[in-house]
């Protein structure tokens, strides 16, 4: 088993929907989780951390399960500039960080 | 402020011969990693090194590849020799431990390929 799993999609939505994403982790000892999103053809950037009480940025809402070891995403009315590849992060120690495939989602308009 | 600086943005070479990538990190940053990005095998660290010391380089490859960083603002990462199943993206990121969170700052990164 990959210690970070994600569905690779692709995930196409229309403008406005709703989309989630699933993440999984294989390490129950890991302390901190992060999205990174990455455009096509740049470098990741961090979207937003992930914290044990839910968290929300706008229209992004992040969870933590850890009982059930997985992180989410979602995303509230999409916009076409939403469309990238968003990549669940874990680290299973402080100095470790995994990188998870990564979830490509399109906007349609 | 400057972010992670990486050169050269695109390599082409050919089979067999030596290649250096360069990074800066951001000025202040004690961590430094080095990832390499493929379609198939999704984003990989290779190494990274904390304060100029390499912590873990159980990600490279193999022999051909090594890295080094004389001082706090400057890496490399050499692949000698270069073969085609090289052909990547390879980032730089670097990153300041706090106590929170460590978020990594990546270059705009390295697209190489090998012929």
């Amino acid at each position: 088993r990959k210690e970070v799993e994600q569905d690779p999609g692709p995930f196409n939505v229309p403008e406005g929907a709703t989309v989630a994403f699933n993440c999984t982790y294989s390490n129950s000892a890991s302390q901190s989780f992060f999205w990174y999103r990455q455009d096509c053809r740049k470098e990741p950037k961090l979207l937003m951390s992930v914290y044990s009480s839910g968290n929300e940025d706008g229209r992004f809402t992040a969870q933590l399960n850890r009982a059930s070891q997985y992180i989410s995403l979602l995303i509230r009315d999409s916009k076409l500039s939403d469309s990238a590849t968003y990549l669940c992060v874990v680290n299973p120690s402080y100095d470790k960080v995994i990188f998870g495939p990564g979830t490509s989602l399109s906007v349609i308009p | 402020d400057a972010g992670v600086i990486q050169s050269p943005r695109h390599e082409v070479t050919e089979m067999g011969q030596e290649v250096t990538l360069r990074c800066k990190p951001i000025s202040g940053h004690d961590y430094l990693f080095w990832y390499r990005q493929t379609m198939m095998r999704g984003l990989e660290l290779l190494i990274y090194f904390n304060n100029n010391v390499p912590i873990d380089d159980s990600g490279m490859p193999e022999d051909r590849f090594s890295a080094k960083m004389p001082n706090a603002s400057f890496s490399t990462l050499k692949i000698q020799p270069s073969e085609p199943r090289d052909s990547a993206v390879y980032f730089c990121a670097s990153s300041y431990r706090d106590k929170r969170y460590n978020e990594q700052f990546f270059g705009p990164g390295t697209r190489l390929t090998v012929l």
